[in-house]
């Protein structure tokens, strides 16, 4: 039969603004989370990482905030650039698991 | 330090032939992931080798297989291609402890005709 897409959440804004990226996680036993960009035929690239007995971590015009009371993970980009044109994904790791589970992904599209 | 690199960058291959993916870790990593990446299924787990064994494996039918060496290099083979083996393959190295960040390479891009 026909494969359905992966028909990705899009997020459009303009050059400048700031950019909030949403991932609502499963596992409420997971206990670290990474976010991933991955630019147009490249590989995922790590961006910033959180382990859960933080609620916020800050990094260079990146911060990561997690609310495990949901189980939501956010990607904040302060004045987003044409350059983090991308798609983002959240991923999660539970218990010292090797493996993580990859969120679907969300691309970001910077208007200049 | 060297990121991971993988070898080749693109492949095309025909239906019914085989292909091998070379991949190289980081530096002092241990643990190599291989992921399959396509616009239909996203990004999805083949397996994960470790100290040259196979410690986690994904759903893909046994045509794909894989190993490691002991210089921790891994490669990933697929045997009796299908069209549907067309996608982006990601390897991925980490220390090999648990619940620790996985790096990626840039990919082998395999069409298959």
């Amino acid at each position: 039969g026909e494969s359905v897409g992966l028909h990705l959440p899009t997020l459009s804004v303009q050059e400048g603004d700031n950019s909030i990226i949403n991932c609502a996680y499963s596992n409420s036993a997971s206990d670290y989370f990474i976010w991933y960009k991955q630019e147009s035929g490249k590989g995922p690239q790590f961006i910033i990482d959180i382990r859960s007995n933080m609620d916020k971590r800050q990094g260079q015009r990146v911060t990561v905030l997690l609310n495990k009371t949901v189980k939501h993970l956010s990607l904040q980009i302060a004045a987003t650039q044409p350059g983090d044109s991308a798609v983002y994904f959240c991923a999660e790791i539970s218990g010292g698991s090797y493996i993580p589970t990859f969120g679907r992904g969300t691309s970001l599209i910077v208007h200049p | 330090k060297a990121g991971v690199t993988q070898t080749p960058r693109y492949l095309i291959k025909t239906r019914g032939q085989q292909v091998t993916l070379s991949c190289s870790p980081i530096s002092g990593h241990r643990s190599v992931s291989w992921y399959q990446q396509t616009p239909g299924q996203g990004l999805q787990f083949l397996f994960e080798y470790f100290s040259e064994t196979q410690r986690n494996k994904g759903n893909f039918p046994g045509r794909f297989s894989g190993r490691q060496f002991s210089n921790s290099r891994s490669e990933m083979n697929v045997s009796t291609l299908e069209l549907g083996d067309s996608a982006l393959y990601l390897c991925a190295s980490s220390s090999g402890k648990g619940g620790e960040t996985q790096y990626f390479g840039p990919g082998t891009r395999l069409l298959v005709l």
